[in-house]
């Protein structure tokens, strides 16, 4: 069984378009995250949710919009897509101080 | 404010040949969170291992050893022995108490394993 799944994998697209990204855990975690890994594989925090709850926003475009429809999901949507949003998004969850686990990422290409 | 430095940004050796991979953190929390996380060339990210920061105790999991020293604010990450398989990007990371869940990453290592 995955724990957190996300989807799609991989997604291609051309700019000026509006995408979104699911992602669900089955660990009964109560905070999901999201992460964008560069091309320097640099790994830096997008958003946080407890509990539906909207924690960590950190300075990203307001075109990125997080929706958590309860806490075993959280979507990302992404409007008016950039090349510069080329990246690989990930998904996490974790408990209360314990060890984030990820989804296998999602390679978004923009063209 | 937090921060985790991965001073060695490529590392690469000879299959069998012994690596450490180098990581130092900054918290002016007393209770805090580290960990250790591989991503392999598949991608995903794969957990290692975490520490609290009142555990100093340090840990061995077969060819993987970790040294967690608070005085020099250092958790490091031995591969013994290593193998072709173990070639990655390894990533050291820092959750304090007080920021909630907020998981700060070092920059990582891509660790090379060559036959």
């Amino acid at each position: 069984d995955t724990a957190v799944s996300q989807t799609p994998k991989y997604l291609v697209t051309q700019m000026g378009n509006d995408k979104s990204i699911k992602c669900e855990q089955n660990l009964g975690h109560d905070t999901m995250y999201w992460y964008k890994q560069d091309s320097k594989k640099f790994l830096k925090i997008m958003f946080s949710y407890n509990n539906k709850e909207l924690i960590i926003n950190e300075t990203v475009p307001n075109r990125f919009s997080p929706k958590s429809p309860d806490k075993a999901h959280l979507n990302l949507h992404i409007n008016s897509l950039e090349l510069g949003d080329s990246a690989v998004y990930f998904c996490a969850s974790s408990g209360a101080s314990t060890e984030a686990f990820f989804g296998q990422g999602t390679r978004l290409t923009v063209v | 404010a937090q921060k985790v430095t991965q001073a060695q940004t490529e590392i690469s050796v000879v299959e069998k040949e012994d690596v450490t991979l180098d990581c130092v953190y900054e918290t002016r929390d007393t209770t805090y969170y580290l960990f250790w996380y591989k991503q392999p060339p598949s991608g995903e990210l794969v957990f290692l291992i975490r520490r609290n920061s009142f555990d100093e105790q340090n840990e061995i999991s077969g060819r993987y050893s970790w040294n967690f020293q608070k005085s020099t604010s250092s958790f490091n990450f031995t591969i013994t022995a290593s193998q072709v398989v173990d070639s990655a990007v390894y990533f050291c990371a820092l959750k304090e108490e007080t920021s909630g869940s907020r998981l700060t990453f070092g920059e990582g290592t891509q660790l090379t394993v060559n036959p």
